[in-house]
């Protein structure tokens, strides 16, 4: 399998819940991000992992929390989330931050509803 | 990050038409501008790019005229079809920096049959 893969592609969880969602890149690529896409803000970047390492989160509330494994896997866990919370999140990666970095591939997104 | 700004929100456009979306920018050190593609359900594609030793590039429908003076850049898709329909994110950055894009906030294209 090739490119960006998000799992799962839609979740519905309660605000007390739970959950984690996964993304895994074929493309041997170093960075990876979190983006958040909604109706009003249609793309706010969230995280940014360079080889593992957190190099920008960009003042997400704790209820979400990160987790970068290896440079090929990047986590989003969730907890106690609001209604507002519900958006497409995407994740995408990139070469390397910190050389030349031209191109992002993203993935499908994960639809997240909180009810 | 510096703000791209990116219009119209919407564009209704009949099959065959040419789509026009504009995008200006701030930072002049960019030297990246991708434009992404984005269908329902899915999430952003490349579409295409320039850098800005060129004033155009087109592939296929798809060009993007460049304006260094002006900081403005667009995309136009000749002969639009239905095919089209997809919400397009201009970006910009200092790619040579490694620095991360800067987007748009998006144009929903309607091509009508």
């Amino acid at each position: 399998e090739t490119g960006v893969t998000q799992t799962p592609r839609h979740l519905v969880m309660g605000m007390t819940n739970k959950k984690s969602l996964k993304c895994e890149q074929h493309l041997g690529h170093n960075a990876m991000y979190w983006y958040k896409q909604s109706a009003k803000k249609p793309l706010e970047l969230m995280f940014v992992y360079n080889f593992k390492e957190q190099t920008e989160n960009n003042s997400v509330p704790s209820r979400f929390s990160p987790e970068c494994p290896n440079s090929s896997h990047l986590f989003l866990h969730l907890h106690t989330l609001q209604p507002e919370d519900s958006a497409l999140y995407l994740c995408a990666s990139s070469q390397d931050t910190r050389v030349a970095n031209y191109g992002y591939t993203f993935g499908s997104g994960t639809r997240l509803t909180v009810v | 990050q510096q703000q791209v700004k990116q219009s119209p929100q919407s564009l209704i456009v009949q099959k065959g038409g040419i789509s026009i979306i504009n995008c200006a920018y701030e930072n002049t050190a960019f030297d990246y501008f991708p434009w992404y593609q984005q269908f329902p359900g899915k999430g952003p594609a490349l579409l295409i790019a320039i850098r800005p030793d060129v004033s155009e590039k087109k592939e296929g429908r798809f060009t993007i005229s460049f304006n260094k003076s002006a900081k403005q850049f667009s995309l136009h898709i000749m002969d639009s079809q239905p095919g089209d329909s997809a919400t397009y994110f201009c970006a910009a950055t200092r790619g040579s920096a490694g620095n991360m894009l800067t987007f748009g906030g998006g144009t929903r294209l309607m091509v009508k049959p």
